[in-house]
């Protein structure tokens, strides 16, 4: 009875190589986020899709790519991983205006 | 650009103290205002969310209060347990379904 669930939990990895990181939610949703939450707490948004369609672009190197199969799904695929990509990666999803947010992905490059 | 800010950054109270944690933002022409909790090497779990027409919104030992002509928000914690223990996070929404700007979050210590 998960509500938003990501896989994988932990993914520790070398710079240079590709990852994705799924997310899936059974809320009925119909937008869903990735934030970034860097080595001092901070959590700050990177994507938001509503309906499979991107409505929030921040400013991320285009490395990071969202991709958004349908409403239940948005994976997030990092191409070239730099240090500096290490970090926790939440996944969240609304569908008016209270966010939910799944566990997280704590990304180490190395 | 919206700018959250929490004080203070850490807390430590003994078990049974009332408490309030502070939340401020810079342009109070928001949509929402969520307060999180985050355990340590855990998720977020939403605590309340008060809608920027609201004053207030309370459940159970939580009270949330939000002031948005002088961009700031509490969180009343009464009878504070030890379980309480966690990072609380301020977080504004600008339009529904929008990004959540976050505030960088004040860690809550309950001694027994």
């Amino acid at each position: 009875d998960t509500a938003v669930s990501q896989t994988p939990k932990y993914l520790v990895t070398q710079m240079g190589n590709d990852k994705s990181i799924k997310c899936e939610q059974n809320l009925g949703h119909d937008t869903m986020y990735w934030y970034k939450q860097d080595s001092k707490k901070f959590l700050k948004i990177m994507f938001s899709y509503n309906n499979k369609e991107l409505i929030i672009n921040e400013t991320v190197p285009n490395r990071f790519s969202p991709k958004s199969p349908d409403k239940a799904h948005l994976n997030l695929h990092i191409n070239s991983l730099e240090l500096g990509d290490s970090a926790v990666y939440f996944c969240a999803s609304s569908l008016l205006d209270e966010q939910y947010f799944g566990p997280g992905t704590r990304l180490t490059v190395t | 650009k919206q700018e959250v800010t929490q004080i203070p950054a850490a807390l430590s109270v003994p078990e049974g103290e009332n408490l309030v944690l502070n939340c401020s933002f810079t342009d109070s022409a928001i949509y929402n205002l969520q307060w999180f909790r985050q355990d340590p090497g855990k998720g977020l779990t939403s605590l309340l969310l008060i809608q920027s027409s609201q004053r207030e919104q309370t459940s159970g030992r939580l009270n949330a209060s939000l002031d948005k002509s002088s961009g700031r928000s509490t969180l009343y914690i009464a009878a504070s347990q030890p379980g309480d223990s966690a990072t609380y996070l301020c977080a504004v929404g600008e339009t529904s379904g929008s990004r959540l700007t976050f505030g960088e979050g004040t860690q809550l210590t309950v001694n027994p």
